[in-house]
C-alpha cells in the first residue's frame, strides 16, 4: 500500500514561471491538506480540498495561488509567476475521513526553490 | 491567531536516558491535538491523535499525556535510543476548524 507520493521532489523555476505541484493521496483517502514550510520556519496548513471540493483555503496565499483536487487523478497546487519568497517546501497529507481529529499522512514533500 | 508552542527547541540525551517535551495551546475552543515524529529527509509520521482531555495514548517506548483545560501537553521518551533522533512535532484544531496550526517543534538528538 503505497503512501502519499509528490512530484516532483524538487523543483527550480525561474522568477516569472509556473510550478505545479503534484500530491496523490493514500489509497482511499479522499481528504488532501497542502502545507508550506518556508525556510527557518514551521508548517503553515495552505488548503484543504476534498474531491473536486476546496474546503478551506485561508492559508492560501489571495494571489498566484492555486489548488485542485480532481475527481481523477493526482492534487495539483499551482503556482504563477514565481517570486524568490515562494521558495519552500511544499507538503501535502491525505486523510481517509473528514476532521481534525483524523490521522494525516504526509508525503515526502516538494521543495521549490526559485531563481 | 493561534499560538502553538513547544519546548525546549532543542534536546541532546544520551542513549538510554528519558526525556520529555511540551506542546502548549490554546485552552480554549479545543478540538484536536497531533503529535509526529518528523526525521531528516523523511515524511512527518503521526504517533498520537489525541481529543479528550486526560487522554494519555502510548506507542512502544513512547506516550503522550493531553490537559486540554490549562492547554499542555506532555511528549514522554522512555529510555531513548538514537532512533528516536528526530523532529518531535504537536499541531492543534480549534472549535471546528479543518486546519492544524503546528508549533515549531523539539529537535532531539541521542548520542551513544
Amino acid at each position: 500500500n503505497a503512501g502519499v507520493m509528490q512530484n516532483p521532489r524538487h523543483l527550480v523555476r525561474r522568477r516569472g514561471q509556473e510550478a505545479r505541484l503534484r500530491c496523490s493521496p493514500m489509497k482511499g483517502h479522499s481528504h488532501v491538506y497542502w502545507y508550506r514550510q518556508l525556510p527557518e520556519e514551521g508548517l503553515k496548513f495552505m488548503v484543504y480540498l476534498q474531491k473536486e471540493n476546496i474546503i478551506d483555503e485561508s492559508g492560501m496565499p489571495k494571489e498566484r495561488f492555486s489548488a485542485e483536487f480532481p475527481k481523477e487523478g493526482p492534487s495539483i497546487l499551482r503556482i504563477q509567476q514565481v517570486v524568490r519568497g515562494d521558495s519552500a517546501a511544499y507538503f501535502c497529507a491525505s486523510s481517509v475521513l473528514a476532521g481534525v481529529n483524523n490521522e494525516q499522512f504526509f508525503g515526502p514533500g516538494t521543495r521549490l526553490t526559485v531563481l | 491567531i493561534l499560538n502553538v508552542e513547544q519546548s525546549p527547541q532543542s534536546l541532546h540525551v544520551q542513549e538510554g536516558d528519558s526525556t520529555n517535551f511540551t506542546c502548549s495551546f490554546p485552552s480554549s475552543n479545543f478540538y484536536a491535538l497531533h503529535w509526529y515524529r518528523w526525521e531528516t529527509a523523511k515524511s512527518p509520521e503521526a504517533l498520537f491523535v489525541m481529543t479528550l482531555n486526560g487522554d494519555e495514548k502510548k506507542k512502544g517506548r513512547i506516550s503522550a499525556t493531553l490537559n486540554t483545560k490549562e492547554g499542555y501537553s506532555y511528549l514522554y521518551i522512555k529510555g531513548s535510543q538514537p532512533e528516536d533522533s528526530a523532529t518531535y512535532l504537536c499541531a492543534f484544531a480549534a472549535g471546528t476548524a479543518s486546519k492544524l496550526t503546528f508549533g515549531t517543534g523539539t529537535r532531539l538528538q541521542v548520542t551513544l
